[in-house]
């Protein structure tokens, strides 16, 4: 099985803060990752797809890169609308999700 | 509009069952595998099972595999999945989930429904 590592577990910043957030596969999984958004007592919202791919209507400032093995989602300019959780899930082999990233107001 | 709404979320002792649903519209639901989803309470998400198009290939993941059951009626545009054995870390709110075709992500989730395992 892939096993999906999120880091940190937590994250403390301020609006206006650039906001990276990483996710690491166990074994290659080329491009095949995808970033979720998850606000409390809400269903996980699709931000980004196939590693760097901007799902439609999500805000630009919203942005994901890597390959294989290791991955980032960048949030450029924090907003008060994205304190939440975000989640990365591999669909290379089967799905996996990371244990998460919650993302909170310093 | 893609809308998954799931119903049949309820409290059950451990040992018990419980079947829950997932109603579809909007889209061409016997096109799209779909999925489960669960998330414990104050936890992360959790992949739970997959069925293809017409239901003759499933995928469970290993914690429920051999007590979870998924199935679907492309006729009641209805997605299932049949629980028994239940334990208390079964305990969650349960995602119906579409995914785009192919190798792709979840784009549209349901509401979800809790399932509590106590006695």
């Amino acid at each position: 099985d892939i096993q999906m590592t999120q880091s940190p577990s937590t994250l403390s910043a301020s609006v206006g803060d650039r906001v990276t957030i990483t996710c690491r596969a166990s074994q290659s999984i080329s491009s095949w990752l995808a970033w979720y958004q998850q606000k409390p007592g809400k269903a996980p919202k699709l931000l980004i797809y196939k590693a760097s791919s901007l799902e439609s209507g999500v805000p630009s400032r919203f942005s994901g890169s890597g390959s294989g093995t290791e991955f980032t989602l960048t949030i450029s300019s924090l907003q008060p609308d994205d304190f939440a959780t975000y989640y990365c899930q591999q669909y290379n082999t089967y799905w996996t999700f990371g244990q998460g990233t919650k993302v909170e107001i310093k | 509009e893609v809308q998954l709404v799931e119903s049949g979320g309820d409290l059950v002792q451990p040992g018990g069952s419980l079947r829950l649903s997932c109603s579809a519209s909007g889209f061409t639901f016997s096109s799209y595998a779909m999925h489960w989803v669960r998330q414990a309470p104050g936890k992360g998400l959790e992949y739970v099972s997959a069925i293809t198009t017409n239901g003759d290939g499933t995928y469970y993941a290993d914690s429920v595999k051999g007590r979870f059951t998924i199935s679907r009626d492309n006729s009641k545009n209805t997605l299932y999945l049949q629980m028994s054995s239940l334990r208390a870390e079964d305990t969650a709110v349960y995602y119906c989930v579409k995914k785009k075709p192919g190798l792709a992500p979840f784009d549209y989730w349901g509401q979800g429904t809790l399932v509590i395992v106590s006695s």
